[in-house]
């Protein structure tokens, strides 16, 4: 079964500095990898998806995000933060059949002025 | 024009009362699922829903009952409500069918038991 971590559970950086948000998972095969990032008091929404090709995807909001197969990783990025970025991101992974979507526990980003 | 909607927004309840939380989509979605996220903000699926057939159902208490009446509902309906049943209750629904496996979500429920 598939299982996602995300290492950091809360980061605080300055607006105007760069950000990167770790997600590691576990699966046998090649996995369809989510960000989602969800505002206080909202549901969530999806910034960015890899399913196949080219290892780093372009998100929404100025996101992007790079899989390395080696590491098992799909780490989240964005060159400058800004206060609206302020939220919680959650990756997620799920199979090549589209299902056993699971969540990594959530990162909660905090944006200094 | 939302694409999926939950309601309510806010439910409040006493234990033992009996609820239900309506989902609908409008993006011709064939699968449908429901999530429980606690106050760590953990997400947890419950169930999903593929053209009116349950194809997951979690280890959550028989308590808890999906209903779909078509394609574009999921509806959720517990029984017997417990402390324990507090949380934000979302919606979600993909095109499994074509591939399409991101899941687009509903605003949330936030269910209170007292």
């Amino acid at each position: 079964a598939q299982s996602v971590t995300q290492p950091d559970i809360h980061i605080t950086v300055s607006e105007g500095a760069s950000l990167e948000l770790r997600c590691n998972y576990s699966y046998g095969a090649t996995p369809y990898l989510f960000w989602y990032v969800q505002s206080p008091g909202q549901g969530l929404q999806l910034l960015l998806k890899y399913f196949s090709g080219d290892t780093l995807v372009q998100g929404i909001k100025g996101f992007e995000a790079k899989f390395k197969r080696s590491q098992s990783s799909f780490n989240l990025r964005k060159p400058s933060v800004h206060w609206s970025d302020a939220a919680e991101y959650f990756c997620a992974v799920c199979d090549n059949y589209g299902q056993n979507f699971v969540f990594g526990p959530g990162t909660r980003l905090s944006v200094l002025p | 024009d939302t694409a999926v909607s939950q309601t309510p927004k806010y439910l409040v309840t006493q234990m033992g009362n009996d609820k239900s939380i309506k989902c609908e989509q409008n993006l011709g979605h064939d699968t449908m699922y429901w999530y429980k996220q606690d106050s760590k903000k953990f997400l947890k699926i419950m169930f999903s829903y593929n053209n009116k057939e349950l194809i997951i159902n979690e280890t959550v208490p028989n308590r808890f009952s999906p209903k779909s009446p078509d394609k574009a509902h999921l509806n959720l309906h517990i029984n017997s409500l417990e402390l324990g049943d507090s949380a934000v209750y979302f919606c979600a629904s993909s095109q499994v069918g074509l591939a399409v496996y991101e899941q687009y979500f509903g605003p949330g429920t936030r269910l209170t038991v007292t």
